[in-house]
């Protein structure tokens, strides 16, 4: 069964400043996609970013952008520039393509980011 | 447009109580699932459908039923509620096509927070 590991429950950053959101996955497909999501306090399911496994450029959406290191199974999000409205709960998730598992999403517990002023 | 709708929002249940909760989608989308989001932890699969009339389980199906007649509903029902139970309780959906660089994305409601007690 696939797996995503997010091991930083809670981080911190200072508005305009660059924060790295780490995230880990265990797989043994080899035809995937990887996403991180934004929740903010409004339960919202926000998608922020994408990346497909067979793509070796990492995926860049304006300030946010990410680290995709598939040997090491890696999924890190870099937030630039950060701002208030970054604040939020931030799911790394991960979905196997095939008609046989419904395409469903795999979520990590999660990282809830704080954005001082 | 409205896009994937959950009733209700909030609900309070007895132990012992049963509910349906409501989810529909008006993007003609195949695919649709049921997650629940436990208190700062990531979304958990409870349920699945890749067509009308075809359902599976998720992760976690256990004191749920689903149905789906139409290709727009997939309620969610709880039997016999139980305060393991309590939890927030989110329905996506998922149009074509499902592979590819242009693979489509989940789209998900508002989610609904149900606490039994």
């Amino acid at each position: 069964a696939q797996t995503v590991t997010q091991s930083q429950p809670e981080m911190s950053v200072q508005e305009a400043e660059t924060v790295t959101l780490s995230c880990t996955y265990d797989t043994s497909e080899s035809d995937y996609y990887l996403f991180w999501y934004k929740q903010p306090p409004s339960r919202q399911m926000i998608l922020v970013i994408r990346q497909e496994a067979y793509k070796q450029q990492n995926a860049t959406e304006n300030r946010f952008s990410v680290n995709f290191q598939k040997a090491a199974k890696s999924f890190s999000l870099k937030i630039s520039d950060s701002q208030l409205g970054d604040a939020a709960m931030y799911f790394c998730a991960y979905r196997r393509e095939g008609e046989t598992s419904g395409s469903r999403l795999t979520f990590g517990e999660g990282t809830q980011l704080t954005v001082n002023p | 447009n409205a896009g994937v709708t959950q009733t209700p929002k909030f609900r309070i249940l007895k132990i012992g109580q049963s509910m349906t909760l409501q989810c529909t989608q008006d993007m003609n989308h195949n695919y649709m699932y049921w997650y629940r989001q436990d208190p700062g932890m990531g979304l958990k699969l409870i349920y699945y459908s890749v067509g009308a009339g075809i359902t599976d389980k998720g992760e976690v199906p256990n004191g749920y039923n689903v149905s789906r007649s139409t290709t727009e509903d997939f309620p969610l029902r709880l039997e016999l509620a139980a305060p393991s139970q309590t939890s927030v309780y989110f329905c996506a959906s998922r149009g074509l096509p499902t592979r590819g660089p242009n693979s489509a994305e989940a789209f998900f409601g508002q989610g609904t927070r149900l606490t039994v007690v």
